[in-house]
């Protein structure tokens, strides 16, 4: 089983509508988690982080947190051709590795359709 | 802040052959990262300085690979005798001491 595990996609919604990016983690231990969005070519940009259950917003974005259910969400709002790109799942701190090193899942491609 | 910055951004090399990839960290973040990312996959860690020491390497960092922080700043990554897999694109990240990682543009290396 991955430690990190994400729907690889693609997931494709239509310009307007809420994009909803699912991740699941393996490892009670981890207690940060983070989104990073990764255009093509490109290198991951930090969308958001979350640390304690519920919600968190920023913007069109919302992350969500269950710890008890070992998951994370990334919601989308108002989707925009601009959010087309790949979406990754990290988290801080398994049993495995290192307290401070990202596990990343494989990513989530997302298309905006105009 | 400037960010993170690598360089060089691309490298083509011959099986065999070292390459040396340089990483200048966000000024005063104390922590630097290095991972490396295949096609279709997340970025995997390879190794994490805190200031100069080298805290962390992953069981994927064989002995042909080494890094470097000399006096904690910017850091080097090398790569000896290079392999066909070495292919990928090599991500360098830095933070202070809040966990998150802000990442670099990257270097794309290929081994022909």
């Amino acid at each position: 089983q991955k430690e990190v595990e994400q729907n690889s996609g693609p997931l494709s919604v239509p310009e307007g509508a809420i994009a909803s990016l699912n991740c699941t983690y393996s490892d009670r231990v981890s207690q940060s988690f983070f989104w990073y969005r990764q255009y093509s070519g490109k290198s991951p940009e930090l969308i958001m982080s979350i640390y304690s259950n519920g919600d968190k917003e920023d913007g069109r974005f919302t992350a969500q947190l269950n710890k008890a259910s070992q998951y994370v969400s990334l919601l989308i709002r108002d989707s925009q051709p601009s959010d087309s790109a790949t979406y990754l799942c990290a988290v801080m701190g398994t049993s495995s590795g290192s307290a401070r090193q990202l596990t990343f899942g494989s990513g989530t491609q997302l298309t905006v359709l105009p | 802040d400037t960010g993170v910055s690598q360089d060089p951004r691309h490298k083509i090399t011959k099986r065999g052959q070292n390459v040396t990839f340089r990483c200048d960290p966000i000024s005063e973040h104390n922590r630097l990262y290095w991972y490396r990312q295949t096609l279709g996959q997340g970025p995997e860690f390879l190794t994490y300085f805190q200031n100069e020491a080298q805290l962390e390497k992953s069981r994927l960092l064989s002995d042909r690979f080494s890094a470097e922080r000399p006096k904690g700043s910017f850091s080097t990554l090398e790569i000896q005798r290079t392999e066909q897999g070495d292919s990928a694109m090599y991500l360098c990240a830095s933070s202070r001491a809040t966990d998150t990682q802000y990442f670099g543009p990257g270097t794309r290396l290929t081994v022909l």
